[in-house]
């Protein structure tokens, strides 16, 4: 079975610091891996992705993530933090049972806070 | 852009009443989701749906939980006797039938579910 852990609840970083949200993950198979942004009272919007190729992988916002296979990681990074960028932030990897409808299991979320 | 679209944004309903929450997936897709989200609480995967059949169900998606595609557009999730602790956010998502590298689920922007 496939699971994510998201270290630290809640992380706060200043306006213009770096940005560092960590994700383990857990996998029998290749992981698919997402980052995904939820403002308050909000949906779930994709921030970026991991399946194959580049380990490296840019999203939306100036967000990246790196997969890192040995260490089972993908954290998610960003080099200058912005007021907008408070929110939370689910680690999510995909669920494999064979079929092509698979779910996504989610980690526990991360609340960034970013202060002036 | 399509998007998933879902309604009501809120429901209120009592204890042991049957709640439909709908949603209309992105038209060209093929595999439809359900997560639930507790305030504070982490999302979670309830059901996929693939070829008008669900495909994977989580240990939550009891007797209590259905859901259909009735028409070619809509897919809905009925609760058929609501309890306190059904009370949370629900998802939808949608994807289509895209190469596996392609892989992503785009949600809707949930329903808030008060069971009082």
């Amino acid at each position: 079975a496939q699971s994510v852990t998201q270290l630290g609840s809640h992380v706060s970083v200043s306006e213009g610091a770096l940005v560092l949200l960590r994700c383990n993950y857990s996998s029998s198979v290749p992981p698919y891996l997402f980052w995904y942004v939820q403002y308050p009272n909000q949906g779930l919007q994709l921030l970026l992705k991991y399946t194959t190729g580049a380990t490296l992988v840019k999203g939306i916002n100036g967000f990246e993530a790196e997969f890192k296979k040995s260490e089972t990681s993908f954290h998610l990074t960003k080099p200058s933090a912005h007021m907008s960028d408070a929110a939370e932030y689910f680690c999510a990897v995909r669920k494999y049972s064979g079929g092509g409808a698979d779910g996504l299991t989610f980690g526990k979320g991360t609340h960034l806070i970013i202060q002036p | 852009e399509p998007e998933v679209t879902q309604t009501p944004s809120h429901q209120v309903t009592q204890m042991g009443q049957e709640v439909i929450l709908r949603c209309v997936p992105i038209s060209n897709h093929l595999y439809f989701y359900w997560y639930r989200q507790i305030l504070g609480q982490k999302v979670e995967f309830l059901v996929s749906f693939y070829n008008n059949e669900i495909s994977e169900k989580s240990e939550i998606f009891d007797d209590q939980f259905s859901v259909e595609r009735p028409d070619g557009s809509n897919f809905t999730l009925k609760i058929r006797s609501t309890k306190l602790e059904d009370s949370a956010m629900y998802f939808c998502a949608s994807r289509d039938r895209g190469l596996s590298s392609s892989y992503e689920q785009y949600f809707g922007p949930g329903t808030r579910l008060t069971v009082t």
